[in-house]
């Protein structure tokens, strides 16, 4: 069965520099999740969209924005990148809606290592 | 405001030992509990979506049950093995309607050779 893709899987990158990592969800799933997983950290959550609408809203620094496209793929835009932004990010999908339990599946993530 | 809290917040045992922790969550509006398994560096791994009062389920060795009335849920796993060690988190999805998943904070389990 399909799973929730990511890319790139691991990308390194400078201070101050832009990243762009990318999520597409299983097929037929409406809703993605993006979360931060710091060295040695719990996961925070950081932004999802459900039907290409942002829905909710969670730690993301404001030098992050995201957007899910009508493919429903979403990229994360991370820009003015800091040495704290060194991390994995996961994203996970879900089909939401009455009837569904709203399981999330998650991508294997993207190791960003800022220098 | 939902909140789901999990206990302990750590736990360390020998290989052989069987363990369990705990989840609470609102017992009002309940919708499903759902248990994850999040290995350090690895995707979280889905391993119970539980929905009806009285719920077992069964992956293996791990276990869990569930308690609706009273807005708890336990994992329990059997004969812990060193590869058991990761957090285990639970989400709650809320009443609305976009049921997002309210996590809770998560029980690490460290399981010693």
């Amino acid at each position: 069965a399909a799973g929730v893709i990511q890319s790139p899987r691991h990308l390194i990158k400078e201070k101050r520099e832009t990243a762009t990592l990318k999520c597409y969800p299983i097929p037929r799933h409406d809703t993605v999740y993006w979360y931060q997983q710091g060295p040695g950290q719990d996961p925070q959550f950081l932004i999802s969209f459900y039907e290409k609408m942002q829905s909710d809203k969670g730690s993301i620094p404001d030098r992050f924005s995201a957007q899910q496209f009508s493919d429903y793929h979403s990229e994360l835009n991370m820009s003015s990148l800091e040495l704290g932004d060194s991390a994995l990010y996961f994203c996970a999908s879900s089909l939401r809606g009455a009837g569904t339990k709203n399981e999330q599946y998650f991508g294997p993530g993207t190791r960003l290592t800022v220098t | 405001i939902l909140n789901v809290e999990q206990s302990p917040q750590s736990l360390h045992v020998q290989e052989g030992d069987s363990t369990n922790f705990t989840c609470s969550f609102p017992s009002s509006n309940f919708y499903a509990l759902h248990w994850y398994r999040w290995e350090t560096a690895k995707s979280p791994e889905a391993l119970f979506v539980m929905t009806l009062n009285g719920d077992e389920k069964k992956k293996g060795r791990i276990s869990a049950t569930l308690n609706t009335k009273e807005g708890y849920s336990y994992l329990y796993i059997k004969g812990s093995q060193p590869e058991d060690s990761a957090t285990y988190l639970c989400a709650f999805p809320n009443a609305g309607n976009n049921r997002k998943l309210i996590w809770g904070l998560g029980t690490s389990l460290a399981v010693n050779p």
